[in-house]
């Protein structure tokens, strides 16, 4: 059964504390990307990767990392320097192939709440 | 230059009536636009796309006009139904594994 997988579902976390949120994708995609939610704002990008070890910065990059040491998983942490990190996280996958469509595949989300 | 406006933000139907959702960008270079729908609490599904070789794209009771001389393409859901009641998104990108680029957001209620 492929797809992209995010856990948890609901994180809580305290002021000043890194989280990292977990992606999984078992559709042998080579790009992966992290946007945020939040109300009335769409979908912001935060992180994207193209290939392993490998990622750029999206438009909202500040407080956050990644690492990309295997073509599944692309995880995100929080870290306490972000300020706001109160938000719906999603992560997506696709193809990332030129000359291939962009269709970007989303995983269910994280909701992060700081306490 | 790498923004999609969309527009309404909120919108409002009548069940069997039609939805149109605008969006409008500037870099040319684009050409995939696809449509996402988004349920509360979910993460966005793809709904439908289109390139810019053609002028509208069908399914079922989706369809995508494009305009490129304009530089806008919209959504038209045809006898919309209260399932229909979601957020939808378009958004736009250089074809292969360049970021897409997302509009704001419609968030779309259907009434009875």
């Amino acid at each position: 059964d492929g797809g992209i997988t995010q856990s948890p579902k609901y994180l809580f976390r305290k002021e000043g504390q890194n989280v990292t949120l977990s992606c999984e994708q078992n559709l042998n995609h080579d790009a992966m990307y992290w946007y945020r939610q939040d109300p009335g704002q769409g979908l912001r990008l935060i992180y994207y990767s193209q290939i392993v070890n490998d990622f750029q910065k999206g438009d909202i990059a500040e407080g956050y990392s990644v690492s990309r040491e295997k073509k599944e998983s692309f995880p995100l942490t929080v870290t306490s320097a972000q300020k706001n990190p109160t938000a719906f996280y999603l992560c997506a996958s696709s193809i990332g192939r030129r000359g291939r469509d962009n269709e970007q595949f989303f995983g269910p989300g994280t909701r992060l709440t700081v306490l | 230059q790498q923004q999609v406006k969309q527009s309404p933000q909120s919108l409002i139907v009548q069940k069997g009536g039609i939805s149109i959702i605008n969006c409008a960008y500037e870099n040319t270079a684009f050409d995939y636009f696809p449509w996402y729908q988004q349920f509360p609490g979910k993460g966005p599904a793809l709904l439908i796309a289109i390139r810019p070789d053609v002028s509208e794209k069908k399914e079922g009771r989706f369809t995508i006009s494009f305009n490129k001389s304009a530089k806008q393409f919209s959504l038209h859901i045809m006898d919309s139904q209260p399932g229909d009641s979601a957020t939808y998104f378009c958004a736009a990108s250089v074809s292969g594994n360049t970021p897409l680029v997302f509009g704001k957001g419609t968030r779309l209620s259907v009434i009875a």
